[in-house]
């Protein structure tokens, strides 16, 4: 069945440095890639989307490309703040057997930046 | 100003006692859905509905009961067969292949 697979954590980074949390999925058919985001106590928010191959996602500094031949869908960030410390969830989401959609989310991935 | 409303933010109950978790939409979207999530780990489908007085079994739905009487509400009970109901409860909505939309949560503990 579907997938994802994301990088384990905590990362800890020091403020300014560059981020990379990896994603890859397996799945049938072509779902809609995200990356949400969950600050303490809280629900999920989304960070960014791409709904089909080669689409590049993009908010707050933050990016990731759909990419198809390799199932992968990294989260990126050039210069991480303390306030970017967070858990970040990658999902796909696909049409269900059973009518609607599903969500399948990675294990998630705790952020760490020190001042 | 759109939401999910979730209440109560904090629900202590004792072992062997029914809880009912409120989930309350203004978005207009059909469908609706209940995760848990523990510690560490990702979130978990208990159940889901696309539409009102319908309504489907997640990953995880032993122990959880729904109904969907109204568009704009999905409130989830965690029955006494649930075993290990202490978790965080997320109410989401989507629609199609859309990003969901997620409430605040509530943290349940059963002692």
């Amino acid at each position: 069945g579907d997938s994802v697979t994301q990088m384990e954590g905590p990362v800890t980074l020091s403020e300014e440095a560059f981020l990379t949390i990896n994603c890859t999925y397996t799945a049938t058919g072509y779902p809609s890639l995200f990356w949400y985001v969950q600050y303490p106590g809280e629900g999920l928010q989304l960070l960014l989307k791409a709904t089909k191959a080669d689409d590049k996602g993009s908010n707050k500094g933050f990016e990731a490309t759909y990419r198809k031949e390799t199932t992968s869908f990294h989260l990126e960030k050039g210069s991480v703040q303390v306030s970017d410390s967070a858990v970040y969830f990658c999902a796909l989401r696909y049409p269900s057997h059973t009518g609607g959609f599903k969500t399948i989310f990675g294990a998630g991935t705790r952020l760490f930046v020190k001042a | 100003d759109g939401g999910i409303t979730q209440s109560p933010k904090y629900l202590f109950r004792k072992e062997g006692q029914n809880v009912t978790l409120s989930c309350e939409q203004n978005l207009n979207h059909d469908a609706m859905y209940w995760y848990r999530q523990d510690p560490g780990q990702g979130l978990r489908l208990i159940y889901y509905s696309q539409i009102v007085n319908d309504f489907q079994k997640g990953d995880i739905a032993e122990g959880y009961s729904v109904s969907r009487e109204k568009k704009e509400s999905f409130p989830l009970t965690v029955t006494s067969a649930q075993k290990n109901p202490t978790a965080f409860y997320l109410c989401a909505t989507g629609e199609g292949g859309q990003e969901q939309y997620f409430g605040p949560g509530t943290r349940l503990t059963v002692t």
